[in-house]
């Protein structure tokens, strides 16, 4: 079957990094998407990865090894804006996305 | 900046009652698609749409699913007889170019309630 996996809750302080983590398992792979979403609010679009490495944009980062069936997003310098859930979603053989069920990202002053 | 919208906002329906859901995609995009997500669970991929036609489409989208472009801006997704179970916030997305290639820009998202 097809899997997402990501942790379910992390917290860290403003100003700080952090790094969230995906595995995925697609039958197929063409590329790896991040998206933000706020509660109650449709996601917004981050990253996109199908080479592997490491994509910088801005105070975001994210990174893909296909070997590893493994991406994570870098988040710098922390604002409490940043509070959201981030999801992981991967592109299968079928061109479709298969979602992660998110982390949710706690930012504390 | 040109973005997806989408009306209602909310929907409060009898189960058993047609719904339509509207959206209205970027102008220059030429695929779309609609998702739902159940309070507190995962994005779940319902179907995409191209050309006047369906392109790929989930499990969840049986019979009871139908989508339709009416004229040239108007996409919207039609649910014959509401379940319980189809109470979710609904996003219609669209994209220039097929998922993987590039960013699927998603609307705000109908939140539908069945009773």
């Amino acid at each position: 079957g097809q899997n997402i996996d990501q942790p379910t809750e992390m917290t860290a302080t403003e100003g700080a990094i952090v790094q969230i983590n995906c595995t995925y398992q697609t039958s197929g792979f063409n590329g790896l998407f991040w998206y933000q979403q706020h509660a109650g609010e449709a996601p917004t679009f981050l990253s996109y990865n199908v080479l592997d490495g490491l994509e910088e944009k801005g105070r975001f980062s994210s990174f893909l090894s296909r070997s590893k069936g493994y991406s994570y997003l870098l988040l710098k310098e922390l604002q409490m804006k940043d509070s959201a859930s981030y999801l992981c979603a991967a592109v299968d053989s079928n061109y479709q996305l298969i979602w992660g069920a998110g982390t949710k990202l706690i930012i504390k002053p | 900046e040109p973005e997806v919208t989408q009306t209602p906002s909310h929907q409060v329906t009898q189960m058993g009652q047609e719904v339509i859901l509207r959206c209205v995609p970027i102008s220059n995009h030429l695929y779309f698609y609609w998702y739902r997500q159940i309070l507190g669970q995962k994005v779940e991929f319902l179907v995409s749409f191209y050309n006047n036609e369906i392109s790929e489409k989930s499990e969840i989208f049986d019979d009871q699913f139908s989508v339709e472009r009416p004229d040239g801006s108007n996409f919207t997704l039609k649910i014959r007889s509401t379940k319980l179970e189809d109470s979710a916030m609904y996003f219609c997305a669209s994209s220039e170019r097929p998922e993987a290639y590039n960013e699927q820009f998603f609307g705000p998202g109908t939140r539908l309630t069945v009773l």
